[in-house]
């Protein structure tokens, strides 16, 4: 299994609150992604990193901000929560830029109250 | 925009063959993938085809290409109750960023 921690796993916040999401790799990979996982729509990326400091938008990325610092971290942050930001969070990672076989962590469950 | 559309749900016995469908929009796509997602987890790929291949087997499961109408489908033989889970059709193209993925498709494989 590709060596990817996310975490939290689990984290339960109010409306109105930052939040961030941390997304660590151990295989040395360039490419770094977040996505969101909801019912009926399936993976949508927010954001991702081709290199240390050099991140760009996916589709869904309004009201997120990433930083990536260092190779092996990559971060999710919610400036101020929203409910509409309840979502099943996932890193993944990549050797290669499309094609290839994106790696997954087991996700960052989120729920805004 | 691109788009990627499979049923959500399918349901069959232990030991039938199932089949999952896929339709993408993006002619450009390169790669098409296959992933599966068990209960609390990521997604792990299956399988994928390049876009000029009309199929692939790979032990229990087949991949069929239809390029012409855009369609993917996956066969698993010999269906067991390991397999249920979602699967998730996806789309790449090359040297870009765009991985599409389906919705996924929740299969129950009933005992």
């Amino acid at each position: 299994d590709a060596g990817i921690t996310q975490s939290p796993r689990h984290k339960v916040t109010e409306t109105g609150t930052p939040v961030t999401l941390r997304c660590h790799q151990t295989e040395n990979h360039r490419y770094m992604y977040w996505y969101r996982q909801d019912p009926g729509h399936g993976l949508r990326l927010i954001h991702y990193s081709y290199g240390v400091k050099d991140t760009d938008k996916g589709e869904v990325s309004d009201g997120y901000s990433v930083s990536r610092s260092k190779t092996e971290d990559f971060l999710l942050t919610l400036e101020s929560a929203t409910s509409s930001q309840t979502s099943v969070y996932f890193c993944a990672i990549s050797e290669s830029f499309g094609p290839g076989e994106l790696f997954f962590g087991e996700g960052s469950r989120l729920t805004v109250l | 925009g691109e788009d990627v559309e499979q049923s959500l749900f399918l349901s069959v016995r232990e030991g039938d063959s199932s089949v999952i469908n896929c339709t993408y929009t993006d002619s450009s796509s390169t790669y098409l993938y296959w992933y599966k997602q068990e209960p609390g987890a990521g997604l792990q790929l299956l399988t994928y085809i390049f876009s000029n291949m009309d199929m692939k087997q790979d032990q229990r499961l087949t991949v069929l290409l239809n390029k012409k109408d855009k369609h993917l489908s996956l066969r698993i033989a010999d269906t067991q109750t390991g397999d249920s889970a979602i699967y998730f059709c996806a789309e790449s193209t090359s040297g870009t960023y765009k991985y599409i993925f389906g919705t996924g498709t929740r299969l129950k494989v009933l005992a």
